[in-house]
């Protein structure tokens, strides 16, 4: 039972393209939504991360949308630069980030020069 | 200011051995959770620990699989009489009641021949 679903499973995009990677999620009760980045032979690290009591969070050049009626989430990358070029996982949680992680299978993200 | 630490980076056991996964959370942190990849797959839960206390093994294998956080020295991750299945990486995570934020290990790969 997968409860949260990503898409593309891999995507490439050209230097300063603007990839975006979306999420579903089934249960409601998910209060947390981060985003990780991943390079070969790594742990993830987080990038940004979302409560449901707002529709938009930026950093830096990420993005993450929200929408909660749809229970849809997504990233948008501006500007997007080679050292870009890694696996991006999205994940839900409840409590507030207090439990466990449930993550999307992951996209893999080419950024050409 | 170290972060999660986990050891051994490479581990290769025979069908049938033992392996123990070792993870030291950030200094301060008090719980701990260990997840599992297998190739071109998200990460998935495992076990969430607490000092001296398993809060959550619904993702533990209900045989072979054990783990721990003892008062003092790194959380362990045991595999007995490994299988060829059991090949992926393992990660750690830590976090701290104050932070929601998870901090990843560089993981433990995991290649049983």
């Amino acid at each position: 039972q997968q409860q949260v679903k990503q898409s593309p499973q891999s995507l490439i995009v050209q230097k300063g393209g603007i990839p975006i990677i979306n999420c579903a999620y089934e249960n409601t009760a998910f209060d947390y939504f981060p985003w990780y980045q991943q390079f070969p032979g790594k742990g993830p690290a987080l990038l940004i991360a979302i409560r449901p009591d707002v529709s938009e969070k930026k950093e830096g050049r990420f993005t993450i949308s929200f929408n909660k009626s749809a229970k849809q989430f997504s990233l948008h990358i501006m500007d997007s630069q080679p050292g870009d070029s890694a696996t991006y996982f999205c994940a839900a949680s409840t409590q507030g980030g207090s439990e466990k992680l449930v993550f999307g299978k992951g996209t893999k993200l080419t950024v050409n020069p | 200011n170290a972060g999660v630490m986990q050891n051994p980076r490479h581990l290769v056991r025979r069908r049938g051995q033992e392996a123990r996964l070792r993870c030291s959370p950030v200094k301060g942190h008090s719980h701990v959770y260990w997840y599992r990849q297998l190739p071109e797959e998200g990460l998935k839960f495992m076990v969430y620990l607490q000092k001296e206390n398993i809060i959550d093994e619904s993702g533990m294998p209900k045989e072979r699989f054990s783990a721990e956080f003892p008062k003092e020295g790194p959380s362990i991750l045991r595999i007995q009489q490994v299988v060829r299945g059991d090949s992926a990486a393992y990660f750690c995570a830590s976090y701290s009641t104050l932070n929601t934020e998870a901090f990843f290990g560089q993981g433990t790969r995991l290649t049983v021949v």
